[in-house]
């Protein structure tokens, strides 16, 4: 089984554009959740996705967000980019009984110059 | 946000020593999770723990959930230069993961 891929793996972009950026969860999985790691906070809670609806969110402001399709695949868009956005993005999916189970993507690494 | 107390922060042993680290939070946790990053990789999950008091083994690591539920430590025997990389713990409330900051594992050969 393939696990869970994020594409694109490396972007750069300057303040005040916008990105997004892509996870396809494992095969069968149709919860996806999405992380935001920098070296001064850790990995910090974005939202979850499951069956396209949102289902949890993080303390993230309104620039922050995301959708779920119809196959699972996930995106992720943030808007207005800042500076301090610079961070590893991560992707989780889960399709066993619980969170437990989740399975991370190995991140984009996004830098806003 | 909120995140668990991990510790230590950074650790840099001799090959062959055993690693001690553990998590400490205010908030009781039904779940605790311990995961291990590699360079340029995502978070890969080393051990469950779903009971207080639990006590897990994979290989030679060993993770242990807190009676208080507030807890919870991971030991590595034995360690070998692939053990090194950022260990993360992180409690499950709800649908949701709260992580640690991470201990950065250095092994000295």
């Amino acid at each position: 089984k393939a696990g869970v891929t994020q594409t694109p793996r490396y972007l750069i972009k300057t303040r005040g554009q916008q990105v997004t950026l892509s996870c396809s969860p494992i095969s069968g999985h149709r919860s996806v959740s999405w992380y935001q790691q920098t070296p001064g906070q850790g990995l910090q809670f974005l939202f979850e996705y499951f069956s396209e609806t949102q289902r949890n969110k993080g303390n993230f402001p309104g620039r922050f967000s995301g959708r779920q399709f119809s196959n699972s695949r996930s995106e992720m868009n943030v808007s207005t980019l800042e500076l301090g956005d610079s961070a590893l993005y991560l992707c989780a999916s889960f399709g066993g009984t619980g969170q437990e189970t989740q399975y991370f993507g190995p991140g984009t690494r996004l830098l806003v110059l | 946000g909120q995140q668990l107390n991990q510790s230590p922060q950074s650790m840099f042993i001799q090959e062959g020593e055993d690693v001690s680290m553990n998590c400490t939070s205010s908030s009781i946790f039904n779940t605790w999770l311990w995961y291990k990053q590699d360079p340029g990789e995502g978070p890969v999950l080393l051990i469950a723990l779903y009971k207080a008091g639990e006590l897990t083994s994979n290989g030679r690591l060993t993770a242990q959930f807190g009676i208080t539920r507030k807890d919870s430590f991971l030991n590595i025997s034995a360690s070998i230069p692939s053990d090194v990389g950022i260990y993360f713990c992180a409690g499950l409330r709800g649908n949701k993961l709260v992580f640690g900051a991470g201990t950065i594992l250095r092994v000295k050969s």
